[in-house]
């Protein structure tokens, strides 16, 4: 079975602070993919990632930055955390060969004070 | 729990009954759709795929269908149970192997004992 874990589920942080979300798939895929998810709005892509070292804008990456420094891991970066980031973060990776099939992790439900 | 989405469509079923969730897709390109389950609190989990030159696929208990004509996608969950209790949601991707997925807002499915 496919694993993709997120470094927290829950976080608590001030305005202005910089926030690390962390994410590790275990099966070697090649795209990973981070989205937020607000009710009303559906999941949104913020940032993805083809490969190593390679990264994409989504729909909404401003105030995002993110890092693919290994094949499993893609972090995503809050510069400066804002109240209106708020949200439920979700990562999720793909294997090219498997067209498509997204695989997420549990989420990362972030509260920015 | 928290819920992922507020106003979302609502399906009731009684435990043991047929459920047939709905979907209308955008992109008449698209050429591959997933269907995936969401409980509280938790990441989406993938259920059944579909690509573009089929028009049906059945799984365990659940089958996708898939009418290009007019875009619409459904689930069909047999002798639906308690645990089958989550948010809905069909994806479509359009692109191939480097395309990104387009997210619906979901359905929320309740199964009463």
């Amino acid at each position: 079975d496919v694993k993709v874990t997120q470094s927290s589920r829950y976080l608590v942080k001030r305005t202005g602070e910089k926030v690390f979300l962390e994410c590790v798939q275990d099966m070697d895929h090649e795209n990973m993919f981070w989205y937020r998810q607000d009710p009303g709005l559906g999941l949104r892509l913020i940032y993805f990632s083809y490969d190593v070292k390679m990264k994409e804008k989504g729909d909404i990456p401003e105030g995002y930055s993110v890092s693919r420094e290994k094949k499993e891991r893609f972090s995503l970066i809050l510069e400066s955390a804002s109240t209106n980031q708020t949200s439920m973060y979700l990562c999720a990776s793909r294997n090219i060969d498997r067209e498509g099939a997204q695989y997420f992790g549990p989420g990362t439900r972030l509260l920015v004070l | 729990g928290e819920s992922v989405g507020l106003h979302l469509p609502t399906l009731s079923v009684q435990e043991g009954d047929n459920s047939i969730i709905n979907c209308a897709y955008s992109n008449s390109a698209s050429d591959y759709f997933i269907w995936y389950k969401q409980e509280s609190g938790k990441g989406p989990q993938f259920i059944i795929d579909i690509r573009s030159n089929m028009d049906k696929r059945q799984g365990q208990r659940v089958t996708v269908l898939l009418n290009k004509t007019v875009k619409h996608l459904s689930l069909q969950i047999a002798a639906t149970q308690p645990g089958d209790s989550a948010v809905y949601f069909c994806a479509e991707n359009f692109g191939g192997s480097q395309g990104n997925l387009i997210f619906g807002k979901g359905t929320k499915l309740s199964v009463k004992p």
